[in-house]
Formats: structure tokens, C-alpha cells, sequence
């Protein structure tokens, strides 16, 4: 039972252009949700957050956005970079549990 | 500042073969953790450490799995007998406080065949 989905296994965008990343997720007690980032042969290093008491969080390219009532979170990432091709996990926890969602491979294309 | 530190890099072992992971986390992080990365799946915590004391292994598959941090500082992770199914990166984390906040080493990919 996958508490958190990354429906899309992969995307390609191309290079200037906006890259949007999904996550649903089942667990309404989820209350604090994460973006990691993962290139080939390193470990996931976190990118950006939001709690469940906001619905949107910025940091610089990246924004998390978070629809509470249909337990979907995206990340928009704008400008896309070539550099920003990796693996993009999103992540969600409650306090006890500490989910990953599958993960979904960004390809920025020059 | 250092960061997680894992070795080895790569191994390739045999089914029913024996294989021990290690990691050195990041200088006065009390919590380690283990996770499994199973490609085209996020990773699953196998085990937590708080010092050298566990926390949750309650998806630690604990018939061929076990993990040990001796000194609170040093972890390892050690497979008996392997299975193919074994096949992973297995990640090691550390933080000051919960896996939100944890920063990961570069893993050791595991193939079994």
C-alpha cells in the first residue's frame, strides 16, 4: 500500500522552461512534506519543504505547492536547468512515519 | 563540515553469500539510520539508531539483516545470506533530530546475483 504516489515516472522538459513535479498522497495525518533531489551514485539531499499549514513555499527556482482537500503536492521548478536533471523524491511524514514516494527522473534537455 | 561516509561504494556478491555494509555519520549526530533503495522505489527505513540504541527496526527483516552501532558513533549493516532480492542501494542517514532533517551518504549499491 504506497502511501505516497509519483504517478509519473519521468519528464522531460526543456532547458528555460517550466518543470512541474506531482506527488498524491493517502495518509490525511500527513502533516509535513518534502522534495529531495537525487543524482546518480550520491544519496538524496533535501530541496525544499512545506508544512501542512501552508499551501505554497518558494525558494528561489522552486516552489512547493500543497492542496491539502485533494492530497496533492507539486514542484515547479522555473527556469528549468540542464543541472536540475536528477531524481526528485517527494517525501511526506506525521510525526511517527516517514514516507518516500517512488521517485520521478527529471531530464532537462538543452 | 564532513559528510555521511559509506564504503563500500559497489559490491557484487553471490545469493547465500554474507555482505556488511559501513557508515560513519556526521560528527555529534546522535540518530543513524539504515534505508533500502530498490530501484524505481523511494527508500525504506530498515532500521534507526539513537546513539547506540534502536529505535524502530520494525522493517528490518530481521532472519538474514542485522545492524549494529557498537559506540554510538560507527554503524554497520550486515546481510546473511543474501537473496537476490537483496539487490539495493542501501543508504545511510544522520541527524540532530528526525529523518526530516537528516542528510545522506552516498550509499552502497548491492548486487546479488
Amino acid at each position: 500500500d504506497q502511501q505516497v504516489k509519483q504517478n509519473s515516472p519521468s519528464l522531460s522538459v526543456q532547458e528555460g522552461r517550466i518543470s512541474i513535479l506531482n506527488c498524491d498522497y493517502t495518509n490525511s495525518m500527513f502533516d509535513y512534506f518534502l522534495w529531495y533531489k537525487k543524482y546518480p551514485a550520491e544519496g538524496p539531499t533535501f530541496l525544499i519543504s512545506i508544512s501542512s499549514i501552508k499551501d505554497k513555499n518558494e525558494d528561489g527556482r522552486f516552489t512547493v505547492f500543497l492542496n491539502k482537500s485533494a492530497k496533492h503536492l507539486s514542484l515547479h521548478i522555473v527556469p528549468s536547468q540542464p543541472g536540475d536533471s536528477a531524481v526528485y523524491f517527494c517525501a511526506a511524514e506525521d510525526g511517527q512515519n516517514f514516507v518516500f514516494g517512488p521517485g520521478t527522473r527529471l531530464s532537462v534537455l538543452p | 563540515e564532513a559528510g555521511v561516509a559509506q564504503s563500500p561504494r559497489y559490491k557484487i556478491i553471490e545469493k547465500r553469500q554474507s555482505v556488511a555494509f559501513w557508515c560513519n555519520p556526521i560528527s555529534g549526530h546522535a540518530t543513524l539510520y539504515w534505508y533500502q533503495q530498490i530501484l524505481g522505489q523511494g527508500p525504506k527505513l530498515l532500521i534507526q539508531f539513537q546513539n547506540n540504541g534502536v529505535v524502530d527496526d520494525s522493517q528490518l527483516p530481521k532472519d538474514r539483516f542485522s545492524a549494529e552501532r557498537l559506540k554510538g558513533v560507527d554503524s554497520t549493516l550486515k546481510i546473511q545470506p543474501a537473496k537476490l532480492e537483496d539487490s539495493a542501494v542501501y543508504l545511510c542517514a544522520s541527524s540532530l533530530g528526525g529523518q526530516a532533517e537528516a542528510f545522506f551518504g552516498q550509499g552502497t549499491r548491492l548486487t546479488v546475483v
